[in-house]
């Protein structure tokens, strides 16, 4: 197993333009993470996934981002209309969860890091 | 709800000096705590974690933490720094006993060793 993939691993866009960010996790993984992290801050909660139903969702997360795990395995983060403000590093990682889910240790993927111009 | 506070977002030390970062915690119910690290262009990792089975938590590369209810800490110590302890470390929060339960970090801090 290579660990949690993330693609791609840099992307330079222009304000307004739609950006897809591709998440492989560990294959025994059943659950998914996504998170931000701006330069001095700590990773911040966006979503996540128990197989392929979203469990959770951020309050601070915009219309314009969405998320999806179709069949339980890869994931994928799609931001619309990105502005400046989108700019930071995208985590993902993966766990296997169970009934005391809270314990389990998240692996995380090296990040996309996103520019928005 | 759960949070967790860092105070100090940098902290330098002498190599060989006693290393301590500090975490608090908020959490309305029992916490799961964990503390990660960042190095240099690298994913976090974890460094350890706390789950009621002691209050003392040893982890990797010589750190260890101990979790206090009464003061709602989980500091993080290392009784002798290494210039490759250089990185960015996570306090992290997670509710217990909960099956659908996301993790929470803190804003980190950044650690520097001095030669």
């Amino acid at each position: 197993d290579t660990g949690v993939s993330q693609d791609p691993r840099h992307k330079i866009t222009k304000r307004g333009q739609n950006v897809t960010f591709r998440c492989d996790p560990i294959s025994e993984h059943n659950r998914l993470y996504w998170y931000r992290q701006t330069l001095g801050q700590g990773p911040e909660f966006l979503t996540y996934f128990q197989n392929e139903a979203q469990l959770e969702k951020s309050r601070l997360l915009s219309d314009r981002f969405s998320a999806e795990r179709p069949k339980g395995s890869f994931s994928t983060l799609e931001i619309q209309r990105t502005e400046q403000g989108d700019s930071a590093m995208y985590l993902c990682a993966s766990s296997s969860g169970d009934r005391f889910s809270g314990a389990n240790v998240l692996t995380f993927g090296a990040g996309s890091r996103l520019t928005v111009l | 709800a759960q949070s967790v506070t860092q105070l100090g977002s940098h902290v330098s030390v002498s190599e060989g000096a006693l290393v301590l970062l500090r975490c608090n915690y908020s959490s309305s119910v029992p916490p799961y705590l964990f503390w990660y690290v960042q190095y240099p262009n690298q994913g976090l990792q974890l460094l350890l974690k706390y789950t009621s089975a002691a209050t003392l938590v040893k982890g990797i590369n010589g750190f260890e933490a101990e979790f206090k209810k009464s003061e709602t800490s989980f500091h993080l110590t290392k009784p002798s720094a290494h210039m490759s302890d250089a990185a960015e470390y996570f306090c992290a929060v997670s509710a217990m006993y909960s099956s659908a339960s996301k993790i929470i970090f803190g804003s980190g801090t950044r650690l520097s060793i001095r030669p």
